[in-house]
């Protein structure tokens, strides 16, 4: 059971508009939510979190809307650059248990194709 | 460069076989996190190391194990090796447990493994 859902396996995008990357969870224990992106030959490198007490985080040109209700997260790249092509992982954790463990629990990732 | 290192990068090994993947992680960081990314896949959880101590595991087969060091290095051990464990193997690192909202776990660059 998948819990953390990248519905779309990839994503073309023109240079300097924007990339909306959306995912759907299903465990309403998560509240907190990052963005990974990856390039080829090279490990997650963090891009942006967002508490569930927040509906909205922006840094640069990034921003990372939260719809807690709808359990559904969006990243927006605006605007977009070649550069940012890459595969971008939504990843979640569930709140503090006590018991120490943050283990995130990852989507399956988008590919993301930014077009000069 | 995330400041955690992962050696080797690739690894050619046969059914049966036994190897070891290693993770330095982030210089000042306490906790070490294992992944696994077959194809088409997600990163899976695997198992989590706070200072020393196991932490949290997830969908780490028997045949794996893993240890963190004194100095905070660790080895993810793979034995009995089947085809199906031909994937991509990343640590992460985070400074604490991650219990904090910023505490992002920092990925190494993988291993990758090929049974052949």
């Amino acid at each position: 059971d998948q819990q953390v859902k990248q519905n779309s396996p990839s994503l073309s995008v023109q240079e300097g508009r924007i990339s909306i990357l959306n995912c759907d969870y299903t465990n309403s224990m998560f509240d907190y939510f990052l963005w990974y992106k990856k390039y080829p030959a090279e490990g997650p490198t963090f891009l942006i979190s967002i508490s569930s007490i927040k509906d909205k985080n922006e840094d640069g040109r990034f921003t990372v809307f939260l719809n807690k209700s709808a359990k559904h997260l969006s990243l927006h790249i605006v605007p977009s650059q070649p550069g940012d092509s890459a595969v971008y992982f939504c990843a979640a954790r569930p709140a503090y248990s006590g018991a120490g463990s943050y283990q995130l629990t990852f989507g399956k990732g988008t590919k993301l194709s930014v077009i000069p | 460069d995330s400041g955690v290192t992962q050696t080797p990068k690739h690894l050619i090994t046969a059914t049966g076989q036994r190897v070891t993947l290693r993770c330095s992680p982030r210089s000042g960081d306490l906790s070490v996190y294992w992944y696994q990314q077959s194809l088409d896949q997600g990163l899976q959880f695997l198992i989590q190391y706070y200072n020393g101590e196991e932490r949290a595991k997830g969908n780490i087969l028997e045949r794996f194990s893993a240890q963190q060091f004194p100095d905070l290095h660790s080895e993810l051990n793979l034995s009995s090796l089947e085809l199906g464990d031909s994937a991509l193997y990343f640590c992460a690192s985070s400074v604490a447990t991650g219990v904090g909202p910023g505490d992002a776990q920092y990925f190494g660059a993988g291993t990758r493994l090929s049974v052949l």
